[in-house]
């Protein structure tokens, strides 16, 4: 069974940069799929922020783009958010999840999700 | 950008009823070359992430209860639970992946018992 952990600071100032990590179990980054990161503000809806293939290959959010960096370690089995200069707005529950087959955008597994909130 | 508008925001339905939910949006989702409705629903818990339920708009996820069911086409599409158990109170979301990589979410809709 697939599972996928998110971890990474609860808090972070703002104008600095957010990094998550996914920790992967139960299945190979490197065999297929895409993987991927979403966000949740609270008591709001859901966002898709971008996703990466084992090869590298990423798609992200063109709202976010500018800000965003996805990137995957298939040796530990992870892969990684960073998303540059935060603000109030960016505080949210992020979730990983893996793509469907085939599929870039729609998730499949996902992580239970950390909430980083910004703020000084 | 394609918006993905749900309705309604929120539903209650008594046990053993069915309820519908509606997904809009504003332009088609249905690739032509495959004949495909690039469209998922989502179930989330409270405390809990999503959980896809059916996606090419009428695929069930492997797992997910067959009183669950997508239908529609082109930009109007329906999630209906056929028996509403008390285990399927949630908030319902609605995905566009026909727009790469702008997908995009409805606002969700939530389901309670009446």
């Amino acid at each position: 069974q697939v599972q996928l952990q998110e971890s990474g600071p609860g808090l972070v100032k703002p104008s600095e940069t957010l990094s998550l990590t996914c920790a992967v179990s139960g299945y190979s980054i490197s065999s297929d799929y895409y993987w991927g990161w979403i966000r949740q503000p609270p008591g709001k809806g859901l966002e898709w922020i971008g996703s990466i293939y084992h090869s590298g290959s990423t798609y992200y959010n063109p709202s976010l783009k500018s800000r965003v960096t996805i990137s995957v370690d298939t040796s530990k089995n992870q892969f990684f958010l960073k998303l540059a200069s935060v603000t109030a707005a960016d505080t949210a529950v992020y979730y990983c999840a893996r793509g469907l087959p085939s599929l870039v955008g729609a998730m499949g597994y996902w992580g239970q999700g950390t909430l980083v909130t910004v703020s000084s | 950008d394609i918006v993905m508008t749900q309705s309604p925001d929120s539903l209650a339905v008594s046990l053993g009823e069915r309820a519908t939910i509606n997904c809009k949006s504003s332009q088609s989702i249905l690739y032509s070359s495959n004949n495909k409705n690039y469209l998922a629903w989502y179930q989330q818990k409270p405390g809990q992430p999503p959980k896809v339920v059916i996606y090419w708009a009428s695929t069930r996820e492997s797992g997910v209860p067959d009183r669950f069911s997508g239908s529609g086409s082109g930009t109007d599409f329906t999630l209906t639970i056929s028996s509403l158990q008390a285990e399927d109170v949630a908030v319902y979301y609605c995905q566009q992946y026909y727009n790469t990589p702008q997908y995009s979410f409805g606002q969700g809709t939530k389901l309670e018992i009446k």
